[in-house]
């Protein structure tokens, strides 16, 4: 099946500065989706692409759809102390017959105040 | 508000014991999904449903099962058959193309 790979797995930021994190996969994606898991909690959707090269933010959150539509990226600006959680990418994947979201398997933010 | 309910957040489970996780939304999505995490392993999906009265295995559904008698509830029920159940389990639902809403999660522990 298609699988999405995410880097980096963890990382650790200093407060104040930026993040980057992205997905990858060998095959064509139609809508790649950005999710945040707070420590105990389900997962809340962040961001939502639907065109290739579409470029998405929400307050200090910023995704882009790959042109390629193979990849995706996230970017936090100015992390903060609550910025603390795993982030997924996911995706439904392309052609007939898809009945779930692939995800990857995250990246774990840790942010050092 | 529309959301999406788990129920017990945390719930302990004796050796050889059923135990029945609840799930129940009021989005009026068609689509629910169960989801097991455990640590570095990202999301795995145990069983989902598309419609009432029906419902298909996902990757790991071995030692659980599932019912979904009304569009609102999808429950779930880890059994004696599950050998190593310790771990976080999501409720979702919703269409794909706009991202599942995910309940937030009950924590399951073999004492």
């Amino acid at each position: 099946g298609q699988q999405l790979n995410q880097s980096p797995q963890s990382m650790f930021i200093q407060e104040g500065e930026d993040v980057s994190m992205n997905c990858t996969s060998s095959s064509i994606f139609n809508t790649w989706l950005w999710y945040k898991q707070d420590p105990g909690e389900g997962p809340v959707l962040l961001i939502a692409l639907y065109k290739a090269g579409e470029l998405t933010s929400n307050g200090r959150l910023t995704a882009q759809f790959g042109i390629t539509r193979k990849d995706s990226f996230l970017n936090i600006s100015a992390s903060i102390p609550s910025d603390v959680g795993i982030y997924f990418c996911a995706g439904p994947p392309s052609g007939a017959g898809s009945y779930q979201l692939t995800f990857g398997k995250g990246t774990k933010l840790s942010v050092i105040p | 508000d529309g959301g999406i309910t788990q129920s017990p957040k945390y719930l302990f489970r004796k050796e050889g014991q059923n135990v029945t996780l609840s799930c129940e939304q009021n989005l009026n999505h068609d689509a629910m999904y169960w989801y097991r995490q455990d640590p570095g392993q990202g999301l795995r999906l145990i069983y989902y449903s598309q419609i009432v009265n029906d419902f298909q295995k996902g990757d790991i559904a071995e030692g659980y099962s599932v019912s979904r008698e009304k569009k609102e509830s999808f429950p779930l029920t880890v059994t004696s058959a599950q050998k190593n159940p310790t771990a976080f389990y999501l409720c979702a639902s919703g269409p794909l193309r706009y991202g599942y809403t995910f309940g937030s999660g009950t924590r399951l522990t073999v004492v």
